[in-house]
């Protein structure tokens, strides 16, 4: 099975701080992805990645960046983070033509 | 660009009865749809997918059946439980290099006893 590894469970942030989500994948995928997930908006995508040392934005990128060091490891960078931030944030793996994609349990991110 | 589209955000229902969750698409390639299930505080995780036209897939009592000539994949199951209850995504993989998967809204299912 799939493993996608998601860090933390659970954040809460102040206005303005910087964040960082951590996310790591034993699966040797090439495609990474960072969603988040509200009501009433499903899964928006904001970045994804083909491989080490890419990134893409995705429909939402705005007040996020992504990293892509190495084929395991995709972070989400919230430089200066609001209170719209607030969300679950899920990362996955896979997701090209017939692959599945597998998701992380997801990051709480509460901006206060 | 690629869409799905869902256009039930809640269905309920009591136990026992059959269920059909509406997913239609647009995309200028040769699709891949998979339909993913999130219980409550879980991720969501595969539940079937499908390339073939008018082919039928299933899994755990659910089945769809890619349509390309209506741009459809429906999920249905015969009779829903109670651990059916769930939110449930449609989505569209393009097979052509766009390796950027699009999601539906999402169906919000609840099974009552």
């Amino acid at each position: 099975e799939a493993a996608v590894t998601q860090s933390p469970r659970n954040k809460v942030a102040v206005t303005g701080g910087k964040v960082t989500l951590s996310c790591n994948q034993t699966n040797n995928h090439n495609n990474m992805y960072w969603y988040r997930q509200d009501t009433g908006h499903g899964l928006r995508l904001i970045h994804y990645s083909y491989g080490a040392g890419s990134t893409e934005k995705g429909d939402i990128p705005d007040g996020y960046k992504a990293s892509r060091p190495s084929q395991e490891n995709f972070s989400l960078i919230l430089e200066l983070a609001t209170p719209s931030q607030t969300s679950v944030y899920f990362c996955a793996s896979g997701g090209g033509g017939a692959e599945t994609l597998y998701f992380g349990s997801g990051t709480r991110l509460t901006v206060l | 660009g690629d869409s799905v589209t869902q256009t039930e955000g809640l269905v309920t229902l009591t136990k026992g009865l059959p269920v059909m969750l509406n997913c239609t698409y647009q995309t200028t390639y040769s699709p891949f749809l998979f339909w993913y299930v999130q219980h409550l505080n879980e991720a969501p995780k595969l539940l079937l997918k499908s390339s073939t036209d008018n082919k039928r897939t299933e899994h755990q009592g659910f089945y769809a059946t890619l349509h390309k000539s209506s741009s459809s994949f429906h999920l249905q199951k015969s009779s829903v439980q109670l651990s059916d209850s769930a939110l449930y995504f449609c989505a569209l993989n393009p097979s052509g290099g766009n390796y950027k998967p699009t999601f539906g809204k999402g169906t919000s299912l609840v099974v009552h006893p």
